[in-house]
């Protein structure tokens, strides 16, 4: 079974520029998340995804990151216009979802990440 | 507000020795709780969990876990550390009791250093 999958692995743009991250989830898996990790700091929540709807989004930075998860499957971020403080590791993960057999501890599994890098 | 704190951002040990890695959380629920490892250039990949069964978990690659309540605690442990030990560890817990969410709020990480 296919894991967790990010691209770009890195990305480098300069400030002012737009950058969308995608990731595919586990198959099946109904719950997706997004956390990022800037630099020296602890990994934080940004926004969760039940199927294709927002469920919570209150990690979201600002009004320049835009999260979609189309059809329930894929998800993309995508940060228009990026500005340095943005640099940072944005990680993927996703889970079965609860009321699901296996999916009672919402167990999460990551992807390997995407660097972004604003200049 | 549930919160998370690994105490020691760098651990090193000698190869062989005991790795002990602190994790004291708060939550006004009954948390989940979970440890992950990242290897260089590799995503987080979960280590163990507890999720309110046993109060001594064990996981892969010989490290456990103890939930200690009235400790708040979650410490990580492994009696004999091996070179391939060498990477960053997370301490996390879940709000999926807080919230219909099941966000996990991480620690700040601990790399650990081995010596050979």
């Amino acid at each position: 079974e296919a894991g967790v999958t990010q691209f770009p692995s890195h990305s480098v743009i300069e400030k002012g520029q737009t950058v969308t991250l995608r990731c595919d989830p586990i198959s099946g898996h109904d719950n997706l998340y997004w956390y990022r990790r800037v630099m020296g700091k602890e990994i934080k929540f940004l926004l969760h995804f039940v199927k294709e709807s927002k469920q919570d989004e209150s990690g979201m930075p600002n009004n320049r990151f835009l999260a979609e998860r189309t059809g329930g499957t894929y998800s993309t971020l995508k940060v228009q216009p990026a500005e340095l403080e943005d640099s940072g590791v944005y990680f993927c993960a996703s889970s079965i979802g609860w009321g699901r057999p296996g999916g009672g501890d919402n167990e999460q599994f990551f992807g390997p990440g995407t660097r972004l890098t604003v200049l | 507000a549930q919160s998370v704190t690994q105490l020691g951002s760098h651990v090193s040990v000698s190869e062989g020795a005991l790795v002990l890695l602190r994790c004291n959380y708060s939550s006004s629920v009954p948390p989940y709780l979970f440890w992950y490892v990242q290897y260089p250039n590799q995503g987080l990949q979960l280590l163990l969990k507890y999720t309110s069964a046993a109060t001594l978990v064990k996981g892969i690659n010989g490290f456990e876990a103890e939930f200690k309540k009235s400790e708040t605690s979650f410490h990580l442990t492994k009696p004999s550390a091996h070179m391939s030990d060498a990477a960053e560890y997370f301490c996390a817990v879940s709000d999926y009791q807080a919230s219909n969410t099941g966000k996990l709020i991480f620690g700040q990480g601990t790399t650990l250093q081995v010596k050979p």
